[in-house]
């Protein structure tokens, strides 16, 4: 059972670029979160989203930031007209159906604004 | 809201010796998670322990033992017999258990380095 699979595992964009990162979610798994690091520090949690749903957004910046999770195909994370201070990893974690089960990680994604 | 704090921001230890990190957390809920994770620098985030708030007993991964008091809201990792793989950051974190509230709130991490 393949792990959790984010690409690209690096990405470079100049100021005002847009950054689309995608996760797809382990088999079976139908709960995806999005979190970001910034450089010396700890996770912080950006978004929930489930199939074709968004269930908590209360850590996404109001503008520019975007996820969607459809039907079929990974979720996806979009970065508009990206700043230096986007520069981070940005980590894809899923979870199966349900409550009580942990989050699996996968290696991120680590954007550089230039 | 919740928060996890960290107040160690680097550690360091013998290898084959033991240590122990620190994590306190607030929270005003009854039902919850508390994790440990690892990362190490290849930047992957390795679940390494978790406990329920609502069993008393400490989990216990080998190695890796937590000390869970709850009314004190402290949650720390006790890592045996170090290993110079177990050199990494560790971020303790918290997720509560009811609803869809499912997001996981870390801590600030602490650096361990292991020395020979």
């Amino acid at each position: 059972n393949a792990g959790v699979m984010q690409n690209p595992r690096h990405l470079v964009r100049r100021r005002g670029q847009e950054a689309r990162l995608r996760c797809s979610p382990m088999k079976g798994h139908s709960h995806v979160y999005w979190y970001r690091q910034l450089p010396e520090e700890g996770l912080k949690f950006m978004v929930y989203l489930q199939k074709e749903n968004i269930i908590d957004e209360s850590g996404m910046p109001k503008e520019r930031f975007s996820a969607e999770f459809p039907k079929e195909g990974p979720s996806i994370l979009r970065i508009q007209q990206v700043v230096r201070g986007d520069s981070a990893a940005y980590f894809c974690a899923s979870s199966p159906p349900g409550f009580g089960y942990e989050q699996f990680f996968g290696p991120g994604t680590r954007l550089t604004v230039l | 809201a919740q928060t996890v704090t960290q107040s160690q921001p680097e550690m360091s230890v013998q290898e084959a010796e033991t240590v122990t990190l620190s994590c306190t957390y607030d929270t005003s809920e009854s039902d919850y998670y508390l994790f440990w994770y690892k990362q190490p620098p290849s930047r992957q985030m390795i679940l390494v322990i978790r406990q329920e708030a609502y069993k008393q007993q400490n989990a216990t991964e080998n190695r890796f033992s937590v000390n869970f008091q709850k009314a004190a809201k402290s949650f720390s990792l006790k890592i045996s017999d170090s290993q110079l793989g177990d050199a990494a950051m560790y971020f303790c974190a918290y997720r509560i258990n009811t609803g869809t509230a499912s997001k996981l709130t870390f801590g600030t991490g602490t650096r361990l380095q292991v020395t020979l």
